[in-house]
């Protein structure tokens, strides 16, 4: 298994550009969720899913989409992108049945916005 | 929902033991993790405790839970250079995902 893969590894926007990251889980995992990490803020809650089709809003969801069409994918879209969504970003998944420790971590994307 | 809290810094010797403390606010969390993040990469899971337990201890590392006051630690022992990373304290809430602690970057000093 590749686990929870992440592209791109490194991005640099301009402001008002818009842009995709991709995560990507071949474990079968119904529970994906994207998290913002900046210095001395920890890991933030974007959007999460449970399921293909369902999807819900974390602590910082403003500015960011999602969608779920299926259980391997779960794309996070910067609308318009600002120098406040640099960060780190990482995708996470979980199954939705057993300990939630095994939630699995990628390698994370980070983004400067210019 | 769950709130977490920790400590942002910690610094000690090679060879001494480490405390990590996190407080949480959901008394209904089931689990509580710990996970490690190394510079430049994702978090790991290191360990955690299921909420009927006091302690759990895994080689160098120890977890103790104090339910009454919502209080977690991790103890590392003979900390090691190697250990030098952020440790995140996380707990679940419902069914949303982990909900995690703003991190404690420890620094070990040779």
């Amino acid at each position: 298994n590749a686990g929870v893969t992440q592209t791109p590894k490194f991005q640099v926007l301009k402001t008002g550009q818009s842009m995709t990251l991709q995560c990507a889980q071949d474990m079968n995992h119904e529970y994906m969720s994207w998290y913002r990490q900046d210095p001395g803020m920890g890991l933030r809650l974007i959007h999460y899913s449970v399921g293909a089709g369902i999807t819900d809003q974390g602590e910082v969801p403003n500015g960011y989409n999602v969608s779920r069409s299926t259980t391997e994918d779960f794309p996070l879209r910067l609308l318009s992108a600002a120098p406040s969504q640099t960060s780190v970003y990482f995708c996470a998944s979980r199954p939705k049945q057993g300990f939630s420790y095994e939630q699995y971590f990628g390698p994370g994307t980070r983004l400067t916005v210019t | 929902g769950e709130d977490v809290e920790q400590s942002l810094f910690l610094s000690v010797r090679e060879g001494d033991s480490s405390v990590i403390n996190c407080t949480y606010t959901d008394s209904s969390s089931t689990y509580l993790y710990w996970y490690k993040q190394e510079p430049g990469a994702g978090l790991q899971l290191l360990t955690y405790i299921f909420s009927n337990m006091d302690m759990k201890q895994d080689q160098r590392l120890t977890v103790l839970l104090n339910k009454k006051d919502k209080h977690l630690s991790l103890r590392i022992a003979d900390t090691q250079t190697g250990d030098s990373a952020i440790y995140f304290c996380a707990g679940p809430s419902g069914n949303t995902p982990l909900v995690f602690g703003k991190g404690t970057r420890l620094s070990v000093i040779a």
